[in-house]
């Protein structure tokens, strides 16, 4: 399985944008890129995913390099109910049973 | 539509013992999967069934077993308890659609477990 290398920890600002990197550089071709992030005392729920193009949905955005070898999750303004553990997961997605690894993942903080 | 759900909430036992917990999936969904999160870490995977029948399994030992049931509910066993099974036990459910299960997993609460 691909490993991710995410930082330990990051502060925001309530109301200001918050990148989120990860570095994935054994990332093979067939990896797509998920992002599951857990609030204090609840399971992870599920964030975003791609594969090789920059994904938008109403929670975030995931920007993708080119070389697919680094990931940024994007939080356009910050909420305090966004003060989690962001975890970045590869996955290999055709014909798999959808088993996921997690690493140890960004806690966020958001000050007010 | 109620979402991923699991019991008991809490549990206490001591070592040697042996827990049940149960997990019904989402609504539609038909894979249950199951991961152990100790305090501070990042949720491991310990097993995925899928057709009544256990299809992947992470690096657990035999002391970890499961069920599913026709109805797509889950329970996952663990005999002789130790110390270090005291954990947060997730369940996690998602569709299996043309032999892949699809991209997104949805996670229930979870059961604390803790072992004296």
């Amino acid at each position: 399985d691909a490993k991710t290398t995410q930082p330990n920890s990051m502060e925001s600002n309530e109301e200001e944008p918050v990148h989120l990197p990860c570095n994935h550089s054994t990332i093979s071709g067939t990896d797509y890129i998920h992002w599951y992030r857990q609030l204090p005392s609840q399971g992870p729920e599920y964030v975003i995913h791609g594969l090789t193009s920059n994904v938008n949905n109403r929670m975030a955005s995931l920007a993708i390099a080119e070389d697919r070898k680094s990931s940024t999750l994007i939080l356009h303004r910050a909420t305090l109910r966004d003060a989690a553990v962001y975890y970045c997961i590869l996955k290999w997605s055709s014909g798999n049973t959808g088993k996921l690894i997690f690493g140890q993942g960004t806690t966020l903080q958001v000050k007010p | 539509d109620a979402g991923v759900t699991q019991s008991p909430t809490h549990l206490i036992k001591t070592r040697g013992q042996q827990v049940t917990l149960r997990c019904s999936p989402k609504s539609g969904h038909d894979t249950v999967s199951w991961y152990q999160q100790a305090l501070g870490q990042g949720p491991q995977f310990i097993f995925q069934y899928y057709e009544e029948e256990e299809r992947q399994r992470g690096n657990f030992p035999d002391r970890f077993s499961g069920h599913q049931f026709p109805n797509y509910s889950s329970e996952l066993n663990v005999n002789a308890l130790l110390l270090g099974d005291s954990a947060l036990y997730l369940c996690a459910s998602s569709f299996n659609f043309e032999g892949a299960t699809q991209e997104t997993q949805y996670f229930g609460p979870g059961t604390r477990l803790l072992v004296l």
